[in-house]
């Protein structure tokens, strides 16, 4: 079993539409989580970071920790075609600064 | 791509054959990862560096070596290729205080017949 379980989609869905991209893990060290996107063919980039529990909020992205379920989520509100792309968890522990990546789920905004 | 270059971007070669893979950063960041990335598995750290000459290994680092005698240039090589070394490639940097975020470059392609 992987540490961290992404579904890998893809997730089609129409553009304005509210997108939910979850992420699962078993190790309760974990404190430190963060979402990245790739575009095809590019490298990934940070899109949001949480540390510990709760909700953070930057435009239409919503990064939301439930420790006590080992859950994570991204929403992202009014989707656009632009958004189109692949989205990665990754998390770490404090004492150990390797990330631990999800394999990634493919997002499809279709106009 | 953060003041990243990898290079090559693409490369063909042969089993058995050794292959070189740089990464060059221009942010003066202390910690260099190599990772590989493969449909099903995501990201998958290869080796990392914490400072010139500091190395260690990470997931999957059987058939790699790498070296960085400098603060901006962190090498990667397969000593000798095989066909399960055929992936996409990435160099990322973080620094001392933010580990977590970690800036990426734009891949290399790797393709081992």
């Amino acid at each position: 079993q992987k540490e961290v379980e992404q579904d890998p989609g893809p997730l089609s869905v129409p553009e304005g539409a509210i997108v939910s991209l979850n992420c699962t893990y078993s190790n309760s060290a974990f404190q430190y989580f963060m979402w990245y996107r790739q575009y095809s063919r590019k490298g990934p980039e940070l899109l949001m970071y949480t540390y510990s529990s709760g909700n953070k909020e930057d435009g239409r992205f919503t990064a939301q920790v439930d420790k006590s379920s080992k859950y994570i989520s991204l929403f992202i509100r009014d989707s656009q075609p632009s958004d189109s792309a692949t989205y990665l968890c990754a998390m770490r522990a404090d004492s150990n600064y390797q990330l631990i990546w999800g394999a990634g789920t493919k997002l499809i905004i279709k106009p | 791509d953060a003041g990243i270059t990898q290079s090559p971007r693409h490369k063909v070669t042969e089993t058995g054959t050794p292959v070189t893979l740089r990464c060059h950063q221009t942010e003066n960041h202390r910690y260099m990862y190599w990772y590989r990335q493969d449909p099903g598995h995501g990201l998958r750290l290869i080796h990392y560096s914490y400072g010139v000459k500091d190395t260690d290994k990470g997931e999957v680092s059987d058939g790699y070596s790498v070296s960085r005698s400098k603060t901006e240039d962190f090498l990667l090589t397969l000593e000798s290729a095989t066909s399960s070394q055929t992936s996409v490639y990435f160099c990322a940097i973080s620094d001392q205080g933010v580990r977590e975020t970690q800036y990426f470059g734009p891949g290399t392609r790797l393709l081992v017949l």
